[in-house]
């Protein structure tokens, strides 16, 4: 049972304008959401972050949006830029106690130059 | 510098042998984490440890085996029973109410030959 899903397992976007990378979970029980950016043959690193009572949350060139009722988080990246092209994973967890994080499968960004 | 430290970084071993990844961590995180990585499939849960002496199943943990004797080292050791061991392996760190998840080491690719 997938909990959190990326529907787009690739996108490609031209460098400069906006990249925008979608989510959907279905446990209601979570109650915060991540983003990690991945290189080829490196570990995660952790990108943006959103607690289930706000809506968006900003750091820079990116922004994180969850609308709750749909179960839905996008993360878009203004503008995108060539360094961005990595596979971003958006993740769930529950930030009480000792927070086991559940992963999606991951999309691959391109940005064209 | 405080990080996490996988060891080999990649690693080959025969069908029917057993092999031990290293994750060793200066971070003075309670909880560590061992995920593995497949095209596709993002990353999925092998076993996590909360606390010394104590580690948990994942959501793949068949032929996988975890000791936790200390609390800045969680070796993996991939059995013989694990029929499709080749995949990347990715440990993590964290401590409670952290809002951004976890720490990753930088990965071991294992390849069965």
């Amino acid at each position: 049972d997938q909990q959190v899903k990326q529907n787009s397992p690739s996108l490609s976007v031209q460098e400069g304008r906006i990249s925008i990378l979608n989510c959907d979970y279905t446990n209601s029980m979570f109650d915060y959401f991540l983003w990690y950016k991945k290189y080829p043959a490196e570990g995660p690193t952790f990108l943006i972050s959103i607690s289930s009572i706000k809506d968006k949350n900003e750091d820079g060139r990116f922004t994180v949006f969850l609308n709750k009722s749909a179960k839905h988080l996008s993360l878009h990246i203004v503008p995108s830029q060539p360094g961005d092209s990595a596979v971003y994973f958006c993740a769930a967890m529950n930030s009480g106690g000792y927070q086991k994080v559940t992963f999606g499968t991951g999309t691959k960004l391109q940005v064209i130059p | 510098d405080g990080g996490i430290t996988q060891s080999p970084k990649y690693l080959f071993r025969k069908e029917g042998q057993n092999v031990t990844l290293s994750c060793e961590q200066n971070l003075n995180h309670d909880a560590m984490y061992w995920y593995r990585q497949d095209p596709g499939q993002g990353l999925r849960l092998i076993y996590y440890s909360q606390i010394v002496n104590d580690f948990q199943k994942g959501d793949i943990a068949e032929g996988y085996s975890v000791s936790r004797e200390k609390k800045e080292s969680f070796p993996l050791t991939v059995t013989s029973a694990q029929k499709n061991p080749t995949a990347f392996y990715l440990c993590a760190s964290s401590i409670p109410g952290v809002e951004y998840g976890y720490t990753f080491g930088s990965g071991t690719r294992l390849t069965v030959v």
